[in-house]
């Protein structure tokens, strides 16, 4: 089965610093990577997602980019505000299915 | 559209009770997913569902655990008898098309003492 790592597990940097947080997948038929944004006591939210046939994907400060050969997708984050400060997930998805095999998580610290 | 709406948002109960989570999808959404929380194990997909079935509910610890969705606006998921282990935020998610966004409720905070 699908089998999500997700590094580093902390992530402490200065504001208007960027920040990057990795993932990787084993399963080479996954098509779908979303990352989710987890502040203190609230639900996980969507923020950015990807699928297989795009390389990069940008939203304002935030970026996805996915190599598929290496089975890795990252998370840019130019520019860091101090509300940037949250847990950070990343998923992957197989083709065809509805499920999300989620990574540890990323818990990101902006200093202001 | 309210989002994905979950009740109750907080549950404490003693061990050996019973508990249902309850969870009303978007309107239109055809996939519903329930997930648990944890620090020591993260988000854990329990269950989910196509148009009101069952498809994987590979990720329920055990029996004590059941998931129901009787119609496409609302769904349970029950825990009988229910133990301190199985404290945790579960979410309830819902999406529009197979492999597509999940959107989370509010999830609800289980204490079980």
């Amino acid at each position: 089965g699908e089998n999500v790592e997700q590094h580093p597990s902390t992530l402490s940097v200065q504001e208007g610093d960027s920040a990057v947080i990795k993932c990787t997948y084993s399963d080479s038929a996954s098509n779908y990577f979303p990352w989710y944004k987890q502040e203190l006591g609230k639900r996980p939210q969507l923020i950015i997602d990807i699928r297989s046939n795009v390389g990069e994907k940008k939203d304002q400060r935030i970026a996805v980019t996915l190599n598929k050969t290496a089975k890795h997708f990252s998370l840019h984050i130019t520019e860091t505000q101090p509300e940037d400060s949250a847990v950070y997930f990343c998923a992957a998805s197989l083709s065809n299915t509805d499920k999300l095999i989620f990574g540890t998580g990323t818990r990101l610290q902006v200093f202001p | 559209d309210a989002g994905v709406i979950q009740s109750p948002r907080h549950e404490v109960t003693e061990m050996g009770q019973e508990v249902t989570l309850r969870c009303k999808p978007i309107s239109g959404h055809n996939s519903l997913f329930w997930y648990r929380q944890t620090m020591m194990r993260g988000l854990e997909l329990l269950i989910y569902f196509n148009n009101n079935v069952p498809i994987d509910d590979s990720g329920m610890p055990e029996d004590r655990f059941s998931a129901k969705m009787p119609n496409a606006s609302f769904s349970t998921l029950k825990i009988q008898p229910s133990e301190p282990r199985d404290s945790a935020v579960y979410f309830c998610a819902s999406s529009s098309r197979t492999g597509g966004m999940q959107f989370f409720g509010p999830g609800t905070r289980l204490t079980v003492l």
